[in-house]
């Protein structure tokens, strides 16, 4: 069936380093792709997003590729911080369709 | 500042005891998520309202409803509580249109369920 699913599920980086986050999805009709952070005993928080009309998107210290040839999203976090520690979730959108989460990879931030 | 918010944050109950959460908006969106999230895993739809409009996933036990009164205010009922519905359940929101494919959406705090 169709799904989104992740690389690593956990990522250990020092302090100031940067992060990349890998995402796989199957599902060729999804047009729209999010980031989600979530912390220990909260709910998602969105990051960014990206529309599959675009190959790349920046935000304040996080940019999203989307390789659609290959079917690959990733989250790339600049000079992480230990308040990046969290799961962080890739999801998908169909067209018109409900966002489909990947499983989830564990950032840890060592100082 | 606009939200979803998910009462209580915890919440216990008993084996076969019905219980029901709650979540409200001030996003003024027409859609509400309810998502299952179980430890170390992704969430989980259950159902979501488009409107008034009640969209069950296929998986989605008997066992498992959802109220939906006005736009700000969506309830979970679980009718018999088993030990593998403790969990997180968030909720979520989205503004969907007729033309828009894009379906952002945002999500509370959750509800953590122990089932004893």
């Amino acid at each position: 069936g169709e799904s989104v699913g992740l690389h690593l599920p956990t990522l250990s980086v020092q302090e100031g380093d940067n992060s990349i986050i890998n995402c796989a999805y199957s599902n060729s009709a999804s047009d729209y792709f999010i980031w989600y952070k979530q912390e220990s005993g909260k709910g998602p928080q969105f990051i960014i997003d990206i529309r599959s009309n675009m190959d790349k998107r920046q935000g304040q210290r996080v940019t999203v590729l989307l390789n659609k040839t290959v079917k690959h999203l990733s989250l790339q976090i600049a000079a992480t911080q230990p308040g990046d520690s969290a799961v962080y979730f890739c999801a998908e959108i169909p067209y018109q369709g409900n966002l489909i989460f990947g499983k989830g990879t564990k950032l840890s931030v060592k100082p | 500042d606009a939200m979803v918010i998910q009462n209580p944050r915890y919440q216990v109950t008993q084996f076969g005891k019905p219980v029901t959460l709650s979540c409200s908006q001030t996003l003024n969106h027409n859609v509400m998520y309810w998502y299952q999230q179980k430890s170390s895993q992704a969430p989980k739809l259950l159902f979501h309202y488009y409107d008034k409009d009640f969209n069950n996933e296929a998986d989605t036990p008997d066992n498992f409803q959802s109220r939906r009164p006005n736009t700000s205010f969506c309830f979970l009922d679980i009718r018999s509580p088993g030990l593998g519905d403790a969990a997180m359940y968030l909720c979520a929101t989205s503004n969907r249109d007729k033309i828009s494919s894009y379906n952002e959406q945002f999500f509370g705090p959750g509800t953590r369920l122990t089932v004893l």
